[in-house]
């Protein structure tokens, strides 16, 4: 009964594929993210999602396009891959926005772009 | 927006030593503070949380953290480390709806 689900957990693919990865959440959460861990493990968050309304959006290449079917979903599909796409992808969520709500993890997508 | 530091990126030692990671924030308004943990090959996991109260939470693990608002800080403990607690720390800083993390300390326990 994982809370935050990801798929797929390892991914590798030539560069200039178009690919997605699909999250999924069954804590009743109405906010998802998503994050990206750089070979330094350096975390940063890319998107943010309440309510499938899309409430961040750093600075992130337009290649990058969330897509929220539903609150308990928030899929990343990624086009016109780069070898610096190469990442751990976190998939997030949290119960509203406010700062107290903890935001919990799911296990991380590994990409590999060659 | 916050910004988040962590010191001393690698940090090496035995096992049965104490261990403090230091974790310094910027931000003016109101904030939350957590430290996560991430072991090999795993996903981030939260190890605690400091939300109001007492500035000294106590987490899993036997992991405590202070948080200290005159020095924008929320350094984390541990009095006695186990091989087990070799990992990845990230101390993060939420406000404004933005969750921003640390670059991270790499802990390796040596038995």
């Amino acid at each position: 009964d994982t809370a935050v689900s990801q798929t797929p957990k390892y991914l590798v693919t030539q560069m200039g594929n178009d690919k997605s990865i699909k999250c999924e959440q069954n804590l009743g959460h109405d906010t998802m993210y998503w994050y990206k861990q750089d070979s330094k493990k350096f975390l940063k968050i890319m998107f943010s999602y309440n309510n499938k309304e899309l409430i961040i959006n750093e600075t992130v290449p337009n290649r990058f396009s969330p897509k929220s079917p539903d609150k308990a979903h928030l899929n990343l599909h990624i086009n016109s891959l780069e070898l610096g796409d190469s990442a751990v992808y976190f998939c997030a969520s949290s119960l509203g926005q406010a700062s107290g709500n903890t935001i919990y993890f799911g296990e991380g997508s590994w990409l590999t772009v060659v | 927006a916050q910004s988040v530091s962590q010191h001393n990126h690698h940090v090496i030692l035995s096992e049965a030593a104490s261990l403090e990671l230091g974790c310094n924030y910027s931000y003016g308004g109101t904030v939350n503070l957590f430290w996560y943990v991430q072991y090999p090959g795993q996903h981030l996991q939260l190890l605690l949380k400091y939300f109001s109260g007492d500035p000294l939470v106590k987490g899993i693990k036997g992991f405590e953290a202070e948080f200290i608002k005159s020095k924008f800080s929320f350094n984390l403990r541990k009095p006695s480390v186990q091989w087990s607690d070799t990992a990845e720390y990230f101390c993060a800083v939420r406000g404004n709806n933005r969750l921003a993390f640390g670059k991270g300390n790499q802990v390796v326990v040596i038995p």
